[in-house]
This record gives C-alpha cells, sequence and structure tokens, in this order.
C-alpha cells in the first residue's frame, strides 16, 4: 500500500512552454502533498506544501507564478512550471502524506514519495 | 529553523561488512521526529528507518539501526552486514511535531564494494 505515481517520468521541453507534472496516490487519500526539486548529487528542496482544498504553501525563494500548484482532490495535485527556462531544469518529487488518521500517529505518518519527474527545458 | 548536517558526502564500506553513517541536527524543539531515506539509482526516496525523539530506545528494522543521542543531536544510522543493494544515497531528515514538512540533510553517498 501507499504508492505514489508521477507523470510523466521525464520531459523535454522547448524554453518558453509549460510543463504539467502529475503527482497521485494511488491507494490512500493524501490530505497534503509536497513538492521537492533536486538538483544532481544534491539534497532535496522543499518548494511547496499543498493541502486539498486550498491554496499552497510555497518556500522562500519559490516563485508561486512561475510554479502553479493545484491540489483539487485527496488522490492529485499537479506542478505547473510556466515558461519554462533552462535553469528550471531538474528532477522534480512529490510527496504525499495520508492525514485521515489522528492523534500521535498522525504526527508520523511518513511522507510517501512518488518516483520522480526529470525536466529538461532546451 | 531546523538545521540537518550530514558531514561524510561519501562512504564506501566492503560486503558484509558494517558501516555507520552521521547526521546531526540543530533544533529547539522537544518533540520531534527523525528518519534516514534512502536513494538509489533509480531516484525512488525510500523511509529506511524512523526515531521518534521522545522514546529513549534506538530503532531498528532488520540489518538497520540508529544511535539517538537527544542531548548530543546526533542521530547515526549503522547498517549491518552490507549488502550490494545498499549502494545508494542515504539522507537523514527532520520534522518537528507541529510541522509536516521533512527538512533533508545533504546526504551520504554509499558505496557497497563487492
Amino acid at each position: 500500500g501507499a504508492v505514489v505515481s508521477q507523470h510523466p517520468s521525464w520531459v523535454i521541453c522547448k524554453s518558453g512552454t509549460s510543463v504539467k507534472i502529475e503527482c497521485r496516490s494511488l491507494d490512500f487519500q493524501a490530505t497534503t502533498m509536497f513538492w521537492y526539486r533536486q538538483f544532481p548529487k544534491q539534497s532535496l528542496m522543499l518548494m511547496a506544501t499543498s493541502n486539498e482544498g486550498s491554496k499552497a504553501t510555497y518556500e522562500q525563494g519559490v516563485e508561486k507564478d512561475k510554479f502553479l500548484i493545484n491540489h483539487a482532490s485527496l488522490t492529485l495535485s499537479t506542478l505547473t512550471v510556466t515558461s519554462a527556462h533552462p535553469e528550471d531544469s531538474s528532477f522534480y518529487i512529490c510527496s504525499a502524506r495520508d492525514g485521515r488518521t489522528s492523534g500521535v500517529r498522525a504526527m508520523i505518518n511518513e511522507q510517501f514519495f512518488g518516483p520522480g519527474t526529470r525536466l529538461t527545458v532546451l | 529553523a531546523q538545521t540537518v548536517t550530514q558531514s561524510q558526502p561519501e562512504m564506501s564500506v566492503q560486503e558484509a561488512e558494517t558501516v555507520t553513517l552521521s547526521c546531526t541536527y540543530d533544533t529547539s524543539e522537544n518533540n520531534y521526529y527523525l528518519f534516514w531515506y534512502k536513494q538509489p539509482p533509480s531516484r525512488q526516496m525510500i523511509l529506511v528507518i524512523r526515531q521518534e525523539a521522545y522514546k529513549q530506545q534506538n530503532a531498528t528494522e532488520n540489518r538497520f539501526s540508529v544511535n539517538f543521542q537527544k542531548a548530543a543531536k546526533s542521530f547515526s544510522l549503522k547498517i549491518s552486514d552490507s549488502q550490494l543493494g545498499d549502494t545508494a544515497m542515504y539522507f537523514c531528515a527532520f520534522m518537528k511535531q507541529s510541522a509536516r514538512q521533512l527538512t533533508f540533510g545533504s546526504g551520504t553517498q554509499l558505496t557497497v564494494l563487492p
């Protein structure tokens, strides 16, 4: 159980175009989803946190108008990179948290990670 | 703000041997959780082990165990009987009880040698 998928797994696009990445929780309801960015041989940097039905919370330095996040349902969140530039090329990873349980168990619910999406902007 | 430090960018170990990966963190929180994640070449993040700060007993998961020293803010991972499949990037991560975001360390690339 607790599987998270991402689509596409890799994408190449031209500079100036927009790219949408989907993150789906396949067998649980994800009340919260997270989007990370990872450069080669580096750590994961949190970009934003999205809660179902509300606006995403972006980390400092992340342009909300460039990285549009939508979390319209309990199983789907999307990240749209608008007007992509070569410097947006990176590995994007989503994770999802099942927040249905309450109390202490909810606090230690792990985040389940998607397999990532490699974006290359030409 | 919380910080997580992994001071060993790369490590190697012979197959079947034991290796310890270091992690230190800085926080003013008293209630929090610590995790070790593994990222193999496939880049899929996999949870290896987690520790609740309020528990004194060190967590263990088969060949993986931690040495959690709360006062020293240290959280090392010991891998026993290393296997070739353990080759991966290992990330230490922190999550405070009042929040849901993970703060990751910079990672340690572990290579298990045949």
